[in-house]
């Protein structure tokens, strides 16, 4: 099973700053990579998908970049509403795992 | 865009079994992947089951495997999990999903909690 880990665990930052979020895998998964949002009484929106591209309706702030172990999602300048937990989840092998999460919230 | 519905959780105590149901609006469904994935109060999110467009390809995660049997019916755009052997740990909100052929999850249900408790 590929293991992903999301650091940090939180990320206290205020509107306006940019967030660099990081999802780490225990071995290759190419560029076969999303990146989910969820805010509280939710369920996930996907953001990113193949590591780079925006799914649909994704505001061009949210990027996402990196290939084989290693992956970043970028906030570029964050909104009220970017106040949330993410979620790494990579489609390379099955089982499909997601991350731990990483929770975004206002400093 | 589709619209996804989960119904069927509930209380249920230890060793007993539970189906869930996911209705799908519009024409979409049927050339649709599915999931379940769920979500243990104040947890990350775990992948559970997949279910191929035609139904003829299953996987499952290693810890529901043998318990759990994702099915559909595309006659009626409904997905299914049917859980036996319930245990605990088991306790979560479960979401449906949507694939489309890319095993990202592009839409989402709103969850249906599953308690198992005596």
């Amino acid at each position: 099973e590929i293991v992903l880990t999301q650091s940090p665990a939180t990320l206290s930052l205020s509107p306006g700053e940019r967030a660099t979020l990081s999802c780490r895998a225990s071995q290759s998964v190419s560029s076969y990579l999303a990146w989910y949002q969820q805010k509280p009484g939710q369920a996930p929106r996907l953001l990113i998908y193949d590591a780079a591209n925006r799914a649909t309706g994704i505001p061009a702030r949210f990027s996402g970049s990196g290939s084989g172990t290693d992956f970043t999602l970028t906030i570029s300048s964050l909104e009220p509403e970017d106040f949330a937990v993410y979620y790494c989840q990579q489609r390379s092998d099955w089982p499909l795992t997601f991350g731990g999460g990483t929770k975004v919230e206002i400093k | 865009q589709v619209q996804l519905g989960e119904s069927g959780g509930g209380v249920v105590q230890p060793g007993r079994s539970l189906r869930l149901s996911c209705v799908a609006s519009g024409s979409i469904f049927s050339r649709s992947g599915m999931h379940w994935v769920r979500q243990a109060p104040g947890k990350g999110l775990e992948w559970v089951a997949m279910i191929w467009y035609d139904g003829t390809n299953k996987y499952y995660a290693d810890s529901v495997k043998g318990r759990f049997t994702i099915s559909r019916d595309n006659s009626v755009n409904t997905l299914y999990l049917q859980m036996n052997i319930l245990r605990a740990e088991d306790t979560a909100v479960y979401y449906c999903a949507r694939d489309r052929g890319t095993r990202y999850l592009d839409s989402w249900g709103q969850g249906t909690l599953v308690t198992v408790s005596s």
